[in-house]
């Protein structure tokens, strides 16, 4: 059965440097999400984006992100100054264009130091 | 904006025993809700998708009921079983490809 993937599972990076988080969704879906949680906190949504398209995004989507979808395949998010509060797991997300489910890739750790 | 709350926020129960979860919603214009489980540090795996015309959803020892006038869904598990110890995330979607509210969730242990 097709998975979302994403890599890193874990990422270590210091304050004010630029990450890459990637994801590869199923390959038949159109709608692809980023969301993020906190430890011990809610999951919270980030961007989603269609048509190579961000079609929507939350308050903390701030200048600092951005999404792209590079290839066909990939799908990555950027953070281009870390900051503290910005250690979380990322989840990316994909839906399915028939029944509306949302498919969830693996998290990415991204601890901040 | 919508909000999801889920109660209890944590559950112990012994092996054998039918439980119920419980997620609720502030606006009740709801597209869909999708129940998901989550292991420690892992990702969401969907369990049940109900549609907003649905009232209910099954799958194996699963049943989720959707009320949307009162803005509330459960979520049955029968016969638990130690390997149902997770915690079980209830998220709302207001379009059909729109983002996901998700609940705080709740923390099951079934004890063997």
């Amino acid at each position: 059965e097709p998975e979302v993937t994403q890599t890193p599972s874990h990422q270590v990076t210091q304050m004010g440097q630029e990450v890459i988080l990637r994801c590869v969704p199923i390959s038949n879906h159109l709608y692809f999400y980023w969301y993020r949680q906190i430890l011990g906190q809610k999951v919270e949504f980030l961007v989603s984006f269609y048509n190579n398209e961000i079609s929507e995004k939350s308050e903390i989507f701030d200048d600092q992100f951005s999404v792209e979808r590079p290839d066909g395949s990939n799908f990555t998010l950027k953070i281009r100054s870390t900051k503290l509060e910005d250690s979380a797991m990322y989840f990316c997300a994909g839906q399915d264009g028939r029944s509306y489910e949302q498919y969830f890739g693996p998290g990415t750790r991204l601890t901040v130091t | 904006k919508q909000e999801v709350t889920q109660i209890p926020a944590a559950l112990s129960v012994p092996e054998g025993e039918n439980l119920v979860l419980n997620c609720s919603f502030t606006d009740s214009a709801i597209y869909n809700l999708q129940w998901f489980r989550q292991d420690p540090g892992k990702g969401l795996t969907s369990l049940l998708l109900i549609q907003s015309s649905q009232r209910e959803q099954t799958s194996g020892r699963l049943n989720a009921s959707l009320d949307k006038s009162s803005g509330r869904s459960t979520l049955y598990i029968a016969a638990s079983q130690p390997g149902d110890s997770a915690t079980y995330l209830c998220a709302v979607r207001n379009t059909n490809a729109g983002k996901s509210t998700f609940g705080d969730g709740t923390t099951l242990t079934v004890k063997p």
